[in-house]
């Protein structure tokens, strides 16, 4: 079984300020971890994922996540944040041995003020 | 180019009306999933085809029908809806890959039941 925590519901910054967005996973078996992003009134894009070697992942608009096997852990974090980042983003995990479906995490509303 | 083309963007039908939702993909992908997501919750899984053949049906009321046409057309039947079903409905794809099942999302469909 798979499952996935997204501890925050809501995360809000101001904007050039750093921020983490949390999120842990439980699985008995190897896993494939992704972020993904909903801007308003739009579907879910993939912003990055974790399939295997390097454990530190990157985007093309800075953010950056890091699977930690002995936490369970994959947070994603930037070190400057833009008002254009306001988003929902959501955390999913696929666990392996054969399950191809994923589980996605509550969601992490990040909010950027100016 | 991962992109996922989903059709209309917004539909309002009343509970008698029969109506389609229609998805596309060019990627070669051979899954293709049907997601409901209510405002700020994660997608939730309706049916997903792989091979053009259903292999998951999340007991779904039957009001829904899905229909895969071919390897890049997936579609979405609504008939005798209730307003408990207005959302936004994503459609996505993946190629299966053992690897990781990386998921492609379109823009959705906003739907509303009246």
């Amino acid at each position: 079984a798979q499952s996935v925590t997204q501890l925050d519901s809501q995360v809000p910054v101001f904007e050039e300020a750093p921020v983490e967005l949390r999120c842990n996973y439980s699985s008995s078996v190897s896993v494939y971890l992704f972020w993904y992003v909903q801007y308003p009134n739009q579907g879910l894009q993939l912003l990055l994922k974790y399939l295997s070697g390097s454990t530190l992942v990157e985007s093309i608009n800075g953010f950056e996540a890091e699977f930690n096997k002995s936490q369970t852990s994959f947070h994603l974090r930037k070190p400057s944040v833009h008002i254009s980042d306001t988003a929902e983003y959501f955390c999913a995990v696929i666990g392996g041995g054969g399950s191809y479906i994923p589980t996605f995490g509550r969601g992490t509303s990040l909010i950027v003020h100016p | 180019d991962t992109e996922v083309t989903q059709t209309p963007k917004h539909l309002v039908m009343g509970m008698t009306n029969k109506k389609s939702l229609k998805c596309e993909q060019h990627m070669g992908h051979r899954a293709m999933y049907w997601y409901k997501q209510k405002a700020k919750k994660p997608p939730e899984l309706m049916f997903v085809y792989s091979y053009e053949k259903l292999s998951i049906n999340e007991s779904v009321p039957s009001r829904f029908s899905p229909e895969c046409p071919n390897s890049s057309l997936l579609n979405l039947h609504l008939h005798a809806l209730q307003p408990e079903d207005s959302a936004l409905y994503l459609c996505a794809s993946s190629p299966l890959d053992r690897a990781g099942n990386t998921i492609y999302f379109g823009e959705g469909s906003w739907l509303t039941v009246v």
